[in-house]
C-alpha cells in the first residue's frame, strides 16, 4: 500500500495563477484533510471532507477550494495564488468520520512544498 | 479553540528517557489527547492517544494527569531517530497543530 500519496512535490507559481494539488489514498478512509504548513509553525486545516460527498471549511479556508472527487481522492484548488500562499501543503486521511472523532488517527502525505513569487 | 502548551525544544542525550509535557487547560470532558510527530522533511505521523488512563504503545507511552489538564509523552529510550518535532492535540473547536516542541538527541 502506498498510503497517502500527493502531486506534485514541489511547485513554483507566479502571483495570480492557479492550480490544483492532489491527493489520493488506498487505505479506504472516509475522511480526507489538507493543511498548510508555514515556515516554523505547526499545521492549520484549511479544508477537510468527512466522506464522500461532503466538504467542510477549517481554520483558514480563505483562497482555497476543494473537491472530493470521489471516496480515494481530495483535491485542493488555489484560483489566484498569492505569495502568503507560499507553504507546504499536506494531505491527511483518517478511517473515522470528522476531524473530532475521537479514535482519528490521521495519516499524512509527503507534502507539496509551493512557492508563490 | 483548542489549545496546547509545549516548551519549544528539548534536548536528550541517546538512550536516555525524555518526558515531553503538554498543558491543555481547556480540554473537555470528551477530548481524547493525541500526539504526533514530525520527522525532518516528512509528514506528521501518529504516535499516541488516551482519554484518561495512562496508555503504551510500542512507540511510547503517555500519561495523563487525574484533572486531564496535562500530558506527558514519555519516550524510554530516545534514539537519533526519536529527533523530531511532537505535538500535543486535543479536538476541540478546530483540529489544531501547534508549535510542538522541538526534540534534539544527542549521540
Amino acid at each position: 500500500n502506498a498510503g497517502v500519496t500527493q502531486t506534485p512535490k514541489f511547485q513554483v507559481l507566479k502571483t495570480g495563477q492557479s492550480m490544483t494539488l492532489q491527493c489520493a489514498q488506498d487505505m479506504n478512509h472516509n475522511s480526507m484533510y489538507w493543511y498548510r504548513q508555514d515556515p516554523g509553525m505547526g499545521l492549520r486545516l484549511i479544508y477537510y471532507s468527512a466522506s464522500e460527498g461532503t466538504t467542510d471549511k477549517g481554520e483558514v479556508p480563505n483562497g482555497y477550494n476543494v473537491s472530493r472527487l470521489n471516496k480515494r481522492e481530495f483535491s485542493l484548488r488555489l484560483e489566484s495564488a498569492a505569495p502568503s500562499q507560499t507553504s507546504v501543503y499536506f494531505c491527511a486521511s483518517s478511517e473515522m468520520s470528522g476531524p473530532r472523532h475521537p479514535y482519528n488517527e490521521q495519516f499524512f502525505g509527503p507534502g507539496t512544498r509551493l512557492t508563490v513569487l | 479553540d483548542a489549545k496546547t502548551t509545549q516548551p519549544n525544544s528539548m534536548e536528550s542525550n541517546e538512550e536516555e528517557p525524555v518526558h515531553l509535557p503538554c498543558n491543555h487547560s481547556t480540554i473537555s470532558g470528551t477530548d481524547y489527547i493525541h500526539w504526533y510527530r514530525q520527522l525532518p522533511s516528512q509528514g506528521p505521523e501518529y504516535v499516541i492517544h488516551g482519554l484518561t488512563s495512562n496508555v503504551n504503545n510500542r512507540m511510547a507511552s503517555l500519561a495523563i494527569a487525574e484533572d486531564r489538564k496535562s500530558s506527558t509523552l514519555i519516550l524510554h529510550r530516545a534514539t537519533l531517530r526519536d529527533a523530531a518535532v511532537y505535538y500535543c492535540i486535543h479536538y476541540g473547536q478546530n483540529f489544531v497543530f501547534g508549535p510542538g516542541t522541538r526534540l534534539s538527541v544527542l549521540p
